[in-house]
């Protein structure tokens, strides 16, 4: 099956760029969608299709995807920015199914 | 506004079977855009999609939960289901009910989660 592979934690100072990854095999060929997740809060998607944002989040958020990574890029880091950030995909190379990455925490400094 | 909103019970005997309903108001379930999910995430871990159900009820499962999950919809209540068997404390999770696109798979509506502890 399909693995995506993530950082445990990242941290940042505030105003600074954070750059959390996501691994998988020849992933620049999947559509990667992020989401950020707070604590006590369901998680919320801030890009999808790679680099595309939803209507409300921030343009500080942006996403590329490229070989065998993808990258959630967050510029002008903000305390409210500190939450879990999760990548996925949609696997159809086998049995179709979503996938996960493991999470990465985002901690501002 | 369509929401989702997870109900069922919040303690699950081992053994048992785990069943949940989401409940999708201000929108309806049998659209041709959308199939709907359910996702967990044990206390401290990472999220765990576990299947996807279209109004007709076609079905994708998670291939590690498949033998033990049911999903199942009904689109006069514009609701669908989970039932997990056989459960033991590895299922104790909060279990969220989702929406995704049929063309592209990104979740882009969740409900508030339910937690489900599995204990004697």
């Amino acid at each position: 099956s399909y693995v995506l592979t993530q950082p445990p934690s990242v941290s940042v100072a505030p105003g600074q760029t954070a750059r959390i990854t996501c691994g998988g095999n020849n992933i620049g060929s999947k559509s990667v969608h992020w989401y950020q997740q707070k604590p006590g809060q369901a998680p919320v998607l801030v890009v999808y299709d790679d680099s595309d944002r939803p209507s409300g989040i921030p343009e500080r958020f942006s996403g590329s995807n490229s070989g065998n990574t993808a990258t959630l890029t967050i510029s002008r880091v903000e305390a409210g920015d500190e939450a879990d950030y999760y990548c996925q995909v949609w696997d159809s190379s086998s049995d179709h199914h979503v996938v996960f990455g493991g999470g990465t925490k985002l901690t501002v400094l | 506004q369509l929401q989702l909103q997870e109900s069922g019970p919040g303690l699950v005997k081992p053994s048992e079977t785990l069943s949940l309903t989401c409940t999708v108001s201000g929108g309806s379930i049998s659209s041709s855009s959308y199939y709907w999910g359910w996702i967990r995430q044990p206390p401290g871990k990472g999220l765990e999609w576990i299947g996807s159900i279209y109004y007709s009820g076609s079905t994708y499962y998670n291939p590690s939960l498949k033998s033990r999950v049911t999903i199942s919809v009904d689109t006069s209540k514009n609701q669908f289901s989970l039932k997990l068997s056989s459960v033991t404390a590895a299922d104790t999770a909060v279990y969220y009910c989702a929406r995704h696109g049929r063309a592209v798979a990104v979740f882009d509506l969740w409900g508030r989660g339910t937690l489900v502890t599995v204990s004697s």
